[in-house]
C-alpha cells in the first residue's frame, strides 16, 4: 500500500544552521505532495506542497522538491530559527483525497 | 477570520463514559475529517465525510462513532467500546473533495482525551 517515511527525530541544530529533513513515498499513480508543521498544542498547518513531478514548493524560507525518479520530498531550509521549533509531518494524498501523513520529525533550535 | 473549531481543547472521560468532541467549521468545506494522533505514531485517519448525512470509516474507526447533520459540524463520540481512548484528536477539513487529490487539509487545534 501507499506509504510515507521521514526521518526519525528529534533534530537539534543551532541556529542558522542547514536544516533537510528526509522524506520518501511509495505510491500508485501520481499523489500530491505536502509538508505540514505542528506547533506545540496545535493542530497542524500546511507549510507547502507540490502537485506534480519536478515541481518545487517553498513557504517561509522552507523548500521541497517533488522528486518522482526518487521518490523523495526532501525539505530544506537555509537557516533556521528558534521559532523553527517543532513537528513536521511529510504528507501524501492520493487522486481519492485521502492522505498518508509520515510519522513526524521533531526539530530543535538551539539559540 | 474562516477556520475550525474544536471544543473542549482537554477533556477527561471515566471508564465507560461516552464522550463527544466537538468541531466546526465556517470555511464551507465540503469535506471533514477526524484524526488520531498518538506519539510516534502520526495521524491516523478515524472518519471523514464528503458530504452531508455522509460518511465513511477510516483505518480505525472502531468504537468511534460520527454524524454529519450540517456541513459545519462533525462531532465525533468517543464510545465505551474505545479501549485505549487516551489520545490527541484532530479535526480537519477540506474544499472539495473531487478536485483529484490536490487540496491540503485544514486543522483546528484539536482535543486532547485523557481517561481518569
Amino acid at each position: 500500500g501507499d506509504s510515507v517515511t521521514q526521518m526519525e527525530g528529534p533534530v537539534t541544530l543551532s541556529e542558522e544552521a542547514f536544516l533537510t529533513i528526509n522524506c520518501t513515498y511509495t505510491a500508485t499513480g501520481y499523489p500530491s505532495l505536502f509538508w505540514y508543521v505542528q506547533y506545540p498544542g496545535e493542530g497542524l498547518q500546511l507549510l507547502l506542497k507540490a502537485t506534480k513531478a519536478d515541481d518545487k514548493g517553498s513557504n517561509k524560507g522552507f523548500e521541497a522538491t517533488y522528486r518522482k525518479e526518487t521518490t523523495s520530498f526532501h525539505l530544506e531550509k537555509g537557516s533556521v530559527q528558534v521559532s523553527d521549533s517543532a513537528v513536521y509531518f511529510c504528507a501524501l494524498q492520493r487522486r481519492d483525497d485521502k492522505i498518508i501523513f509520515g510519522k513526524g520529525t521533531r526539530l530543535h533550535i538551539l539559540p | 477570520d474562516g477556520g475550525i473549531t474544536q471544543s473542549p481543547k482537554y477533556l477527561f472521560r471515566k471508564e465507560g463514559q461516552n464522550v463527544t468532541l466537538s468541531c466546526e467549521q465556517n470555511l464551507n468545506h465540503d469535506a471533514m475529517y477526524w484524526y488520531r494522533q498518538d506519539p510516534g505514531q502520526g495521524l491516523r485517519l478515524i472518519y471523514y465525510s464528503q458530504i452531508v448525512n455522509d460518511f465513511q470509516k477510516g483505518d480505525i474507526a472502531e468504537g468511534y462513532s460520527v454524524s454529519r447533520e450540517k456541513k459545519e459540524s462533525f462531532p465525533l463520540t468517543v464510545t465505551s467500546a474505545q479501549k485505549n481512548p487516551t489520545a490527541f484528536y484532530l479535526c480537519a477539513s477540506s474544499i472539495d473533495p473531487g478536485l483529484g487529490g490536490n487540496q491540503p487539509q485544514h486543522f483546528g487545534d484539536g482535543t486532547r482525551l485523557s481517561i481518569l
